[in-house]
């Protein structure tokens, strides 16, 4: 079992629509959970940044952690065509060695439609 | 605006020809990273700082190092590229909270 795994998709909606992202992950010593948005060819943007379990809003995005399930989403509200893009989920914890480093998901393409 | 910045943005080299790729931020971030990211595929960590402390992750071949001769600078030196070294390469920093901010990255072509 991958220590994250995430739907590639793609994923295909219309303009307005509510999209719902997931990871979910095995180690449960991860404790910081992060969403990237990439643009092709562009380098990971962090979108969103969450410290244990909750929820987080910054305008059309919501992320939400629930370690209990080890089960993280990413919600866009009102998607726009410009919103699409790679969404990479990320993690990391302390777990006996380096602290530093994050284990990432795949990625899920996300188009939306005009 | 404080930023992670790359140099080249794209580089091609020939098969065998040493490159390097720079890094700078003026973040002020004590940890740096260097990223490998193929097509389709999530970044896959080849070293990190820790300040001057050097973290080789274990399945980073031998082909690659790494020089961070202060806290805003950080290079990557691939010794002899072959065909497979073809990638996205990026740079990111990193805060004590794990947040990571990434570099927009050097597109590397190696005929």
């Amino acid at each position: 079992q991958k220590e994250v795994e995430q739907d590639p998709g793609p994923l295909s909606v219309p303009e307005g629509a509510i999209v719902s992202l997931n990871c979910t992950y095995s180690n449960s010593a991860f404790q910081y959970f992060m969403w990237y948005r990439q643009y092709s060819r562009k380098g990971p943007e962090l979108l969103m940044y969450t410290y244990s379990s909750g929820n987080k809003e910054d305008g059309r995005f919501t992320a939400q952690v629930d370690k209990s399930s080890k089960y993280i989403s990413l919600f866009i509200r009102d998607s726009q065509p410009s919103d699409s893009a790679t969404y990479l989920c990320a993690m990391s914890g302390y777990s006996g060695g380096s602290n530093y480093k994050l284990t990432f998901g795949k990625g899920t393409l996300l188009t939306v439609n005009p | 605006d404080a930023m992670v910045i790359q140099n080249p943005r794209y580089q091609v080299t020939q098969f065998g020809k040493p490159v390097t790729l720079s890094c700078s931020q003026t973040l002020n971030h004590n940890v740096m990273y260097w990223y490998q990211q193929k097509s389709s595929q999530a970044p896959k960590l080849l070293f990190h700082y820790y300040d001057k402390d050097f973290n080789n992750e274990a399945d980073t071949p031998d082909n690659f190092q790494s020089r961070r001769p202060n806290t805003s600078f950080c290079f990557l030196d691939i010794r002899s590229p072959g065909l497979g070294d073809a990638a996205m390469y990026l740079c990111a920093t990193g805060t004590t909270y794990n947040e990571q901010f990434f570099g927009p990255g050097t597109r590397l072509t190696v005929l």
